[in-house]
């Protein structure tokens, strides 16, 4: 089945204590992003990768890493997590890399920083 | 800098009777325009959009959206409420030629039986 997968999907840390939360997709797709979702402000994008070592800042950058070594796999890394990254992050995917592609979401990760 | 606008942040409909998502963008340059839809506990599903040509879209389950570059406007539509349709409805733009794709504040369509 074709899918964007997340791990974990919930997870609950405390301030400072680095973490990853995995994304992977078997679709072979060149494009892969992610954002978080909070309420009232509806998704923003953190990153994106257009391929293979190639990543960018999307509206949201601070605070995030993010790796692109393989294609399938895009990890979202939080160096020093802080209570204000609690949210509700979404990795996904589209072919190519055209605008004009529609992308495919990840089931989310829950993140709550205490 | 890109942005869109869903001005309701519900909308309330009876089963059986047509709706609208509204929805307005702001770009430099050609619009592509997407809508998304989120059920509760659940990633982001496409459901359709507009790249060029007929301005009427037809897409998932029933859905169509009309791109009104007058207006500036890309509302979503459907003939005939159902309340499986009570979900989270996301508008998102992206200019043609660039990758950051901005999504709206969303608008929870709650249809009662």
């Amino acid at each position: 089945e074709a899918q964007v997968t997340q791990n974990p999907r919930y997870l609950i840390t405390v301030t400072g204590k680095k973490l990853t939360v995995t994304c992977s997709q078997n679709m072979n797709h060149e494009y892969m992003s992610w954002y978080r979702q909070d309420p009232g402000l509806g998704l923003r994008q953190i990153y994106y990768s257009m391929n293979v070592e190639v990543t960018d800042k999307g509206d949201v950058p601070e605070g995030y890493k993010v790796s692109r070594k393989e294609k399938r796999n895009f990890p979202l890394i939080l160096e020093s997590p802080s209570p204000n990254q609690t949210s509700l992050y979404f990795c996904a995917s589209k072919i190519g890399t055209d605008s004009a592609g529609h992308q495919f979401f990840g089931p989310g990760t829950r993140l709550t920083v205490l | 800098a890109q942005s869109v606008a869903q001005p309701e942040d519900q909308v309330n409909v009876a089963e059986g009777n047509p709706l609208t998502v509204k929805c307005t963008y702001s770009v430099s340059g050609n619009p592509y325009l997407f809508w998304y839809v989120q059920y509760p506990n659940r990633g982001l599903q496409f459901l359709l959009k507009y790249i060029t040509g007929d301005n009427l879209v037809k897409g998932s389950y029933g859905f169509e959206a009309e791109f009104n570059k007058s207006q500036t406007s890309f509302h979503l539509k459907k003939p005939s409420a159902l309340v499986s349709d009570s979900a989270l409805y996301f508008c998102a733009v992206r200019v043609a030629g660039y990758s950051t794709l901005t999504f709206g504040k969303g608008t929870m369509l709650l249809v009662s039986p």
